[in-house]
């Protein structure tokens, strides 16, 4: 079956950095997105990950490693608005997204 | 990015009654569409997925008959809610892809609530 696995929820302090796992299964792979999504909104994009490595957008990174099924998403100089949920969703053989429950991030001052 | 619009935001209705939500690509055309729910505190499920002039393929387990989707153009779907039930209550997200193009864009999202 398909699966993605990411931790419920994590807690960080304003200013510092946060990284999130994912670990999934899927019936073939076509990259890897990244979603944020606040309460009572849709998903905004945040990242798309297809080769190995890691990828580098101002104060978010994402990383992927193909052969282990992983990929990570790195929060850095975190802000009070990044209090989220974090998706990880990765592509299928037949492109489409595959979804997890998301990572909900909590901020503190 | 593409934006997508999906309206209404929000939306109440009597139970009993059908709703009927839009989306529609702004500046791309959508030869796929894709309609999503969302309870609290759960992932996304796909409800179904349209391509522009076809039928909508439906997931296992949503009833094709109570959630009618359309997609007769390039810039628009709709997803018809029937006969709504207060369970039908949730959060609908709609998504829209290009031919070619690997990412979906996400509509803004429809609360719905049935009384």
């Amino acid at each position: 079956g398909q699966n993605i696995d990411q931790p419920t929820e994590m807690t960080a302090t304003e200013g510092a950095i946060v990284q999130i796992n994912c670990t999934y299964q899927t019936s073939g792979f076509n990259g890897l997105f990244w979603y944020q999504q606040h309460a009572g909104e849709a998903p905004t994009f945040l990242s798309y990950n297809v080769l190995d490595g890691l990828e580098e957008k101002g104060r978010f990174s994402s990383f992927l490693s193909r052969s282990k099924g992983y990929s990570y998403l790195l929060l850095k100089e975190l802000q009070m608005k990044d209090s989220a949920s974090y998706l990880c969703a990765p592509m299928d053989s037949n492109y489409q997204l595959i979804w997890g429950a998301g990572t909900k991030l909590i901020i503190k001052p | 990015g593409a934006v997508v619009s999906q309206h209404p935001s929000w939306v109440i209705c009597k139970s009993g009654t059908s709703v009927k939500i839009e989306c529609r690509s702004l500046d791309f055309q959508a030869t796929t569409m894709f309609w999503y729910r969302q309870f609290p505190k759960q992932s996304l499920m796909l409800m179904a997925t349209s391509n522009e002039g076809s039928k909508a393929t439906y997931e296992q387990g949503v009833e094709k008959d109570k959630f009618l989707i359309n997609h007769a153009s390039l810039t628009l779907s709709t997803l018809t809610v029937t006969s709504a039930h207060p369970e039908d209550s949730s959060f609908y997200i709609c998504s829209a892809r290009s031919r070619g193009i690997t990412e979906a864009f996400f509509g803004q999202g429809t609360r719905l609530t049935v009384v």
